[in-house]
């Protein structure tokens, strides 16, 4: 699976939107973008996944580069409750080995008031 | 629907003995994968069980081991504890290949 790099860490205001990047250059083109959130010491939480189009959903929209070496979650809102790591995951689907999802270090979402 | 159990939520062994922690899927998942989480180490993969058959391995040593039931219930095993066995076990279902469901996971501590 393609490695991915994310910043670190992030802040945000209430209300404002959360806009984490993530950066997949070599991604190749079956390989799909997943983001998935942590918020502490709970299991991570499926967010939103696509493959070359955006995507949205009821939590977030991802947003994925015409050259899909790049890609950005959007958090419309954000509130306290968005507070937590967010990790970003390429992988391919469907094989045998689709099912491991390789996590990085992710970004650590702030939301401040 | 009901989310993904894993039972005990907590736990405290001692080095050298084993230990066993229970997974339970969504309905109709067929798809169940384990993962370790520590600080240092982050979430990593360890195995995953497709209709009771392993379908995908992580790099752990073979103390490490798990199954999965007819019901799609899945159990995992460590053996022999060590110190640096000590941290969240996550257990995630799905359909197939989809996205994962995880559970709130099994935090082990290992004295």
């Amino acid at each position: 699976d393609a490695k991915t790099t994310q910043p670190t860490s992030m802040d945000c205001a209430e209300g404002r939107a959360a806009n984490l990047p993530c950066n997949h250059s070599t991604i190749s083109g079956n390989e799909y973008v997943y983001w998935y959130r942590q918020i502490h010491s709970q299991g991570p939480q499926y967010i939103i996944h696509g493959l070359k189009n955006n995507e949205t959903n009821e939590m977030a929209s991802l947003i994925i580069t015409e050259d899909r070496k790049s890609s950005t979650l959007i958090l419309p809102h954000a509130t306290l409750r968005d507070t937590a790591v967010y990790y970003c995951i390429v992988r391919v689907v469907p094989t045998g080995t689709a099912s491991k999802l390789t996590f990085g270090t992710g970004t650590r979402l702030q939301v401040t008031l | 629907k009901a989310g993904v159990t894993q039972t005990p939520r907590y736990l405290i062994k001692t080095r050298g003995q084993q230990v066993t922690l229970s997974c339970s899927p969504i309905s109709g998942h067929r798809s169940v994968s384990w993962y370790q989480q520590t600080p240092g180490q982050g979430l990593q993969f360890l195995f995953e069980y497709f209709s009771e058959t392993q379908r995908n391995k992580g790099n752990f040593p073979g103390r490490f081991s798990g199954r999965q039931f007819s019901n799609s219930r899945s159990e995992m095993n460590v053996s022999t504890l060590e110190l640096g066995d000590s941290a969240l076990y996550l257990c995630a279902s799905s359909l197939d290949w989809g996205e994962q469901y995880f559970g709130p996971g099994t935090r082990l501590t290992v004295t």
